[in-house]
């Protein structure tokens, strides 16, 4: 199994402030047949399903505020929230779907500070 | 618009199986050329991928959970099925149904139910 780590397990930081999740899987993600990276961040609010945010790694879910992008190639990949609204807080799980079975991160936990 | 919901029983006994629906609306499962996965999160925890299935039939299981899932399709009902046999206490958790976002289960779940809790306890 691919497994999916994420640093911090949470953080605070103030309101206008940049937000960086990391996540490191233990094998590269990297698709050979379109060369982007199998990989996906969510956001989950309390008593919510998560929703899809980021996927290929940097390609922006259809209506996601573009103050969340996402970066990185093979095993190291990250999750910037530029200028953090009041509204951004929840927990933040990666996920591979480059091989079966698909795992996540085991979430990061952002509040405001 | 499309629509995933989860039912079935919240409670059930160890030993007995779980079974969950997810009806699919706003879309048609036989029609849309989707994988449709099954996902999972205990209580305060993180999620875990139970297995996903094409309209055809073609299934993926997770490994650690194969020998006790079974996920179905009905195209005449626009749903998905799940069974887990054997639970225990450890499948307490929030179930969720999602949809992978093309015809391929290698893809991102870019639509989810907003999930049923089920409770294993005696």
């Amino acid at each position: 199994d691919i497994v999916m780590t994420q640093s911090p397990d949470s953080l605070a930081v103030s309101l206008g402030e940049r937000v960086t999740i990391n996540c490191k899987s233990s094998h590269p993600v990297l698709y050979s047949s379109n060369n982007k990276n199998s990989l996906g961040w969510y956001q989950q609010k309390p008593g919510l399903p998560p929703k899809l945010l980021i996927y290929w790694a940097s390609t922006r879910e259809s209506g996601v505020p573009d103050r969340f992008s996402g970066s990185g190639s093979g095993t190291d990949f990250t999750l910037t929230i530029s200028n953090l609204q009041a509204e951004d807080v929840a927990v933040y799980y990666c996920h591979q779907y480059y091989s079966i079975p698909f795992t996540f991160g085991q979430g990061t936990r952002l509040e405001i500070k | 618009q499309l629509q995933l919901q989860e039912s079935g029983p919240g409670l059930v006994k160890p030993s007995e199986t779980l079974s969950l629906t997810c009806t699919v609306s706003g879309g048609s499962i036989s029609s849309s050329s989707y994988y449709w996965g099954w996902i999972r999160q205990p209580p305060g925890k993180g999620l875990e991928w139970i297995g996903s299935i094409y309209y055809s039939g073609t299934t993926y299981y997770n490994p650690s959970l194969k020998s006790r899932v079974t996920i179905s399709v009905d195209t005449s009902k626009n749903q998905v099925s799940l069974k887990l046999n054997s639970v225990t206490a450890a499948d307490t958790a929030m179930y969720y149904c999602a949809r992978h976002a093309t015809a391929t289960t290698y893809e991102r779940l870019d639509s989810w139910g907003l999930g049923t809790l089920v409770t294993v306890s005696s």
